[in-house]
């Protein structure tokens, strides 16, 4: 397996435009985490979905965030607008219950 | 109150140096806690982890849990450079990881 694939690995975009980060989970895992991490706070959970459904979105920050996971294969994180504070480094990883996560290499988001 | 509480550092060793790092908690539930090393620019990797109290050793690796006093722990015997990174600590209930910030270690050839 290839891991967790995340896409793109660098986004830049103008204040107020949408942006969609993509994930694609390690085959058979049924838990599936987004994550921000900044250097102030650190990885914070956004959501998180078993067997494709969200089961904790606490962690999404606003209204602006949405996540979905239609299939076992693949997930989306959307914010619409996006804001300069929503720059961050974006993971995506995937589990078995009661097993490790393992996280994809990251989505960089820049809003200028 | 959050979930878990780390150190940020930076922590700066030289080579061969006994690294201790260490994390707090709240949540009476957790039952395994995971230590993730990150290097830079990359995302987490799963370095070991450890289920209820008592100690774990892989290699130049320990790990330590002390559910009592809600205190986690990561020794590093003769540091290396490869060693730089950034070390996560990670409770879980099963379901959930709760990620400390990290702390920031580098080892000075």
């Amino acid at each position: 397996d290839a891991g967790v694939i995340q896409s793109p690995r660098h986004e830049v975009t103008e204040m107020g435009q949408e942006v969609t980060l993509r994930c694609k989970p390690i085959s058979g895992h049924n838990s599936l985490f987004w994550y921000r991490q900044t250097m102030m706070r650190g990885l914070e959970l956004l959501i998180y979905f078993n067997n494709n459904v969200p089961i904790d979105d606490s962690g999404m920050p606003e209204d602006r965030f949405s996540a979905k996971m239609p299939n076992a294969s693949f997930s989306t994180l959307k914010i619409q607008p996006s804001e300069p504070r929503d720059s961050a480094v974006y993971f995506c990883a995937s589990s078995l219950v009661g097993n490790e996560a393992f996280f994809g290499q990251g989505t960089r988001l820049t809003v200028v | 109150q959050k979930e878990v509480e780390q150190d940020p550092g930076p922590l700066s060793v030289p080579e061969g140096a006994i690294v201790s790092l260490n994390c707090t908690y709240s949540n009476s539930a957790f039952q395994y806690f995971m230590w993730y090393r990150q290097y830079s620019r990359k995302g987490p990797e799963l370095l070991m982890y450890t289920y209820s109290s008592g100690n774990k050793e892989d290699g130049r690796f320990t790990a330590q849990v002390d559910k009592s006093s809600k205190y986690i722990s990561l020794f590093i015997r003769d540091s290396q450079p490869s060693d730089s990174a950034t070390y996560l600590c990670a409770p879980t209930t099963g379901n959930q990881f709760y990620f400390g910030t990290g702390t920031s270690l580098t080892v000075i050839p």
